[in-house]
């Protein structure tokens, strides 16, 4: 089945780091994305990974991915208030154009 | 270069009236999906159009129902519009010749209130 999962809240301290967490429960998803939304604005690409790599790094996001368990995590070094957005975690099979979004993950940045 | 621009940003409509949802695609590209997010949800993928074709369709009733122009510009229609069709309106576009990873780009949304 399709079902992408992520834990609704996280709140962290300027200059500390993220991860915000997701499972996914199909095992023949081939693409797995991070977007980030703000208030009032679509969805923006930060970072994506193919189910054949275990980690991506890309300048303060680092991405991990256990497909045995079918985990993916999003890990932002020194965050900023300017990170404080929705997070989502989506995944898409190569025989499918559609992306499948979980709830979001609402991280909160502290001064 | 604009981006993927949708039109309008709000409007507000009674139950069983019928809107149309209009949708720009980024410069060079020529695949335009739809996606409707509920508050506080994920979006949800409603169906992609790909040369002036519906070519794949998400879980949503036949009230929902879309176009594709050649220039590649969409147009998303709910008929009989229910309180539950309430929602933020994405489009996305992408590049059939992208590379395999196939980054959608969004728009803004467009925000429907039924009443």
């Amino acid at each position: 089945g399709e079902d992408v999962e992520q834990s609704l809240f996280l709140s962290v301290r300027e200059g500390d780091s993220s991860v915000i967490n997701c499972t996914y429960t199909d095992s023949s998803s081939t693409y797995l994305y991070w977007y980030k939304q703000e208030p009032g604005a679509g969805l923006q690409l930060l970072t994506y990974i193919f189910s054949n790599m275990d980690m991506k790094q890309d300048q303060r996001l680092t991405v991990l991915l256990n497909k045995k368990d079918k985990h993916l995590s999003l890990r932002i070094a020194d965050t900023q208030t300017g990170d404080s957005a929705i997070y989502f975690c989506a995944e898409r099979m190569d025989s499918s154009y559609k992306l499948i979004f979980g709830s979001g993950t609402r991280l909160l940045v502290r001064p | 270069d604009a981006g993927v621009t949708q039109s309008p940003t709000h409007l507000i409509k009674t139950r069983g009236q019928q809107v149309t949802l209009r949708c720009s695609p980024k410069s060079g590209h020529d695949t335009v999906s739809w996606y409707q997010q509920a508050l506080g949800q994920g979006p949800q993928f409603i169906f992609q159009y790909y040369e002036e074709e519906e070519r794949q369709r998400g879980n949503f009733p036949d009230r929902f129902s879309g176009h594709q122009f050649p220039n590649y510009s969409s147009e998303l229609n709910v008929n009989a519009l229910l309180l539950g069709d309430s929602a933020l309106y994405l489009c996305a576009s992408s590049s059939s010749g992208e590379s395999s990873y196939n980054e959608q780009f969004f728009g803004p949304g467009t925000r429907l209130t039924v009443l």
